[in-house]
C-alpha cells in the first residue's frame, strides 16, 4: 500500500520556471526522501531530511517538512528541460532508539515536464 | 564504482512459467531491497536482506515470490508459475547500512520489466 500522496499528480512548466511539488504521508517517519526517475531508468536520490529537520537544500533543490502536518515539499529553481522525469517521495518509519527501518514507503509520484 | 546492476533488464513470460531476476549490488553495500513497479505507480517493498539473512518479507505478495542471496552478495528474486498480474518493474536497491542503523540513501538498479503474456 502507498504510504503516500503526491500533489500534483502531473505539472507542466517552461524552462526557467520553478516547480513545487507536495507529498502528504500517513503515519510517524524517521526521515523523508526525494526520488527521481527518468524514463527507463531507474530511481536516482535527491535529497534526504530527517524527521527533526525543517528544511534541507542541495542546489536547485530545496525540501522543507512540517511533521505536525505529516507533509513535505520539494522545490526545483529554475528548471531545466532535463529536470523532466517522475518525481517520488518516500518515507521511512522510526525504529527503536531514534533508529530508522530501511525500507521505504512510496507515494503515487509527480509527473513533471519541462518545456523548451 | 560502478553501481547496482540488475538482469535481464527485460523479460517475457508465458503464464505459468518460472522467472528468475539478478541482482547485483554495490560492493559491500550491506543492505539489499526488493520492490515491485506497477505501471504508473510508486515503488511498493517487497523484501530486505541484511547480509544474506533476510530480515522482512512481508511485501511478498504471495507464495509464489522467493528470494534469496546466499552469500551476501548477489541477490535472486524467483517467481513461480507466473501470472498476468505479475507484470512490473522489479527494482533492486543497496544501501551501506544496516537495518535500524539510521537515516540511509537507498542505490536502485535500473530495473528488470516483466511482461506476463
Amino acid at each position: 500500500s502507498q504510504q503516500g500522496e503526491e500533489d500534483p499528480q502531473a505539472l507542466s512548466i517552461q524552462e526557467g520556471e520553478n516547480a513545487t511539488m507536495n507529498c502528504s504521508y500517513k503515519t510517524s517517519i524517521n526521515n523523508l526522501q526525494w526520488y527521481r526517475q527518468n524514463s527507463g531508468r531507474g530511481l536516482v536520490h535527491l535529497i534526504l531530511i530527517r524527521s527533526n529537520e525543517r528544511e534541507k537544500h542541495s542546489g536547485r533543490l530545496r525540501v522543507t517538512l512540517d511533521t505536525s502536518k505529516k507533509s513535505s515539499s520539494l522545490l526545483i529553481t529554475a528548471s531545466r528541460a532535463a529536470d523532466t522525469a517522475s518525481y517520488f517521495c518516500a518515507t521511512a518509519k522510526p525504529g527503536a532508539g531514534g533508529t530508522s527501518y530501511g525500507k521505504l514507503t512510496f507515494g503515487q509520484g509527480t509527473i513533471l515536464t519541462v518545456h523548451p | 564504482g560502478a553501481g547496482v546492476s540488475q538482469s535481464p533488464r527485460y523479460k517475457v513470460a508465458k503464464r505459468g512459467q518460472d522467472v528468475a531476476l539478478r541482482c547485483d549490488p554495490i560492493s559491500g553495500h550491506v543492505s539489499l531491497f526488493w520492490y515491485q513497479q506497477a505501471l504508473g505507480q510508486g515503488p511498493e517493498f517487497l523484501t530486505y536482506f541484511q547480509n544474506e539473512a533476510q530480515l522482512d518479507k512481508s511485501g511478498l505478495p504471495s507464495d509464489r515470490f522467493f528470494a534469496e542471496r546466499p552469500e551476501g552478495s548477489v541477490s535472486t528474486l524467483k517467481i513461480q508459475r507466473t501470472q498476468q498480474e505479475d507484470s512490473a518493474v522489479y527494482l533492486c536497491a543497496s544501501s551501506s547500512r544496516g537495518w535500524g542503523a539510521g537515516a540511509q540513501t537507498q542505490y536502485f538498479g535500473p530495473g528488470t520489466r516483466l511482461l506476463v503474456l
